[in-house]
């Protein structure tokens, strides 16, 4: 089975631009979560979504959104970026969403704000 | 609010040594996840424990789980450098679907 793809994998935007992150769970996953890792911070819970509906919200402001799809797969967009934006966000996907479920992570995309 | 607080934060040691992780909450969790992520890549699930008292070894890995379940401890027997990586712990309560996520232990193993 392929892994969980995210695109793009690197990115560079500037202050007040919007982006939008695209990831692709492994197959037959039904369960999408997305985090953001700082070094500081670590890996903050933004949301998780199960069939097309968010189950799940982090404390992060409403710039953040996001949805997934019929397929499953989802994006996660970002608007009026701010340079505390700056992170790697990743993306994990797992068959169910039980609280024993192994989350597969992607890669994650890379987003820098100047 | 929950929190899992992990040390030490960064460490660096020589081939060969031994090294102990540490992941301490003062909350219950009903389970609790170890990952391992290298530069470039996502986090990689090791184990998850679930049971206090609980002890599971994965090759030179040794973990336990709190009798408690308010902690946890990642032990690794003579290092290697294909060790080096950011080790996570995450704890799960059962509440929701939310994982509560340690800030990570940098690991690098000079050869």
């Amino acid at each position: 089975k392929a892994g969980v793809t995210q695109t793009p994998r690197y990115l560079i935007k500037t202050r007040g631009q919007q982006v939008t992150l695209s990831c692709s769970p492994i197959s037959g996953h039904r369960s999408v979560s997305w985090y953001q890792q700082t070094p500081g911070q670590g890996l903050q819970f933004l949301f998780e979504y199960f069939s097309e509906t968010q189950r799940n919200k982090g404390n992060f402001p409403g710039r953040f959104s996001g949805r997934q799809f019929s397929n499953s797969r989802s994006e996660m967009n970002v608007s009026t970026l701010e340079l505390g934006d700056s992170a790697l966000y990743l993306c994990a996907s797992s068959p169910e969403r039980e609280w024993t479920d192994t989350q597969y992570f992607g890669p994650g995309t890379r987003l820098t704000v100047l | 609010t929950q929190l899992l607080e992990q040390s030490p934060q960064f460490l660096s040691i020589q081939e060969g040594e031994n090294l102990t992780v540490y992941c301490n909450s003062s909350s219950v969790f009903s389970s609790l996840q170890w990952y391992r992520q290298e530069p470039g890549e996502g986090p990689v699930l090791l184990v998850t424990v679930v049971t206090g008292g609980e002890v599971k070894k994965l090759k030179r890995l040794t973990f336990q789980f709190g009798d408690a379940r308010k902690d946890s401890s990642l032990h690794i027997t003579a290092a290697q450098p294909g060790d080096t990586g950011l080790y996570l712990c995450a704890g799960a309560s059962g509440r929701n679907y939310q994982l509560i996520w340690g800030a990570g232990t940098k690991l690098i193993i000079k050869p």
